[in-house]
Parts: C-alpha cells; structure tokens; sequence
C-alpha cells in the first residue's frame, strides 16, 4: 500500500515553545490529508482535515491559532503546535488518502505517528 | 453530529476462541466501514472493510458484518492467535474524496494464551 512518513516520530519541548510535525505521501499525491491527535488508551479524534493549496477545515473545539495547519504541496502537511503546553502532550498521527486509486471508497492511509511530550 | 459507538472497550478471549466486536453509526449517509488494529504506540492498521451495498466480507480468519438498516456492524475474528492481542477502531465514512474517517471508541482485544 501507500506510504505515509511523519516527522519527527517523537519530540520533547518546554512549555511555550511551538513545535513542527510534518506528514508526508511518499509515493502518491493527496490532495486531502487529515491531523489526529490520540491520548493514552483512547481513539483518535480527528483535528483538521487539510487540504491542498487552501485554508484547513478544524473540527469543533480545536483551535486554528494554536494548532497551525499548511498544506502547501500535494505530497506535504505540516502541523505547528504553538505555544506548547503540557496538557498539548499526545500523539498525533497523520493520514491521506491516494485518490488516484480505488475510487471513492479509497483507503486512507496512516503516518507513524509523532509523540510529543510538553515539559 | 456523526458518532461511532463501539463495544465492549475491552476483550479477553481464550486463545482459538472467537472474538467479537460491534459497532454502531448515527450519520445514515455513511457507506464505508473500515476496521482498524493498532499495536501500541504504532499507526492503525486497515484490516478489513466493508462498503454499504454488501452485507458480509470475509478474508481468512477475519469477517464483517453490516446492517445498515439498523445502522450496525460487528468485526468478527474466528481461531484466535496471541497476535491478534491489539487495539482494534471500527469506522464510518461517506464516499467521498474529502470524508473524514469517524472512529469509534476502541476495543482493547487481549488474547489468553
């Protein structure tokens, strides 16, 4: 299947510092792909879904200032976690979608994942 | 707004018994539902899926079901192996290019040797 990378795969920060985590399509474009963010023993809940070239859709509850989205090539997302807090410690996963295969039911694919832990 | 519901949150099955795990959706509009194992502190993995016009789809030890009538789905997994001990997320979605996957709560599957 598809290839989806993230980096870094773990980060430690102090509080109030910003920290970059970046996912990317390593052998297909996305034009769509989605931020997780997972803490311990429980599911993942989606944060924004990032699109290509325009501004990303955040779900309710988690906010655009302080959890940066760019989505500026069809292979790369970035998230910039601003201003670091300890309770922002989770981690956050990645995933696309290849629309060239499968249709409309195409599966999604994830990233590693990337823990990060606010000090 | 769309919700999975998923049952039980954990799970200790004797190993080769069969372990089952069901779902529930709200969102009537959803029509694919994919199943996901996750091993800590690794991604999800894809399992099995299933579209919204089938009502089973098997592969090896691993089956599910769908009643989209009453908005239902169940991960059935027959001769359980110590493997199979992981986290597994049911999910819906809509078929289209944007969806986004809803997840369900997680069952933690523990496999007794």
């Amino acid at each position: 299947g598809a290839v989806v990378s993230q980096h870094p795969s773990w980060v430690i920060c102090k509080s109030g510092t910003s920290v970059k985590i970046e996912c990317r399509s390593l052998d297909f474009q996305a034009t769509t792909m989605f931020w997780y963010r997972q803490f311990p023993k429980q599911s993942l809940m989606l944060m924004a879904t990032s699109n290509e070239g325009s501004k990303a859709t955040y779900e309710q509850g988690v906010e655009k200032d302080k959890f940066l989205i760019n989505h500026a090539s069809l292979t790369l997302s970035t998230l910039t976690v601003t201003s670091a807090h300890p309770e922002d410690s989770s981690f956050y996963i990645c995933s696309a979608r290849d629309l060239a295969s499968g249709g409309s039911y195409n599966e999604q694919f994830f990233g590693p994942g990337t823990r990060l832990t606010v000090l | 707004g769309e919700n999975v519901e998923q049952h039980p949150s954990t799970l200790s099955v004797q190993e080769g018994d069969s372990a089952v795990i069901k779902c529930t959706y709200s969102d009537s509009a959803s029509n694919y539902f994919p199943w996901y194992k996750q091993e800590l502190g690794k991604r999800p993995q894809l399992i099995i899926d299933i579209r919204s016009n089938v009502g089973e789809k098997k592969d090896q030890r691993i089956a599910v079901t769908l009643n989209k009538t009453a908005k239902h789905f169940s991960l059935h997994i027959t001769e359980t192996q110590p493997e199979d001990s992981a986290v597994y997320f049911c999910a819906a979605r809509r078929a289209s290019s944007a969806s986004k996957i809803i997840f369900g709560s997680g069952t933690r599957l523990s496999i007794r040797p």
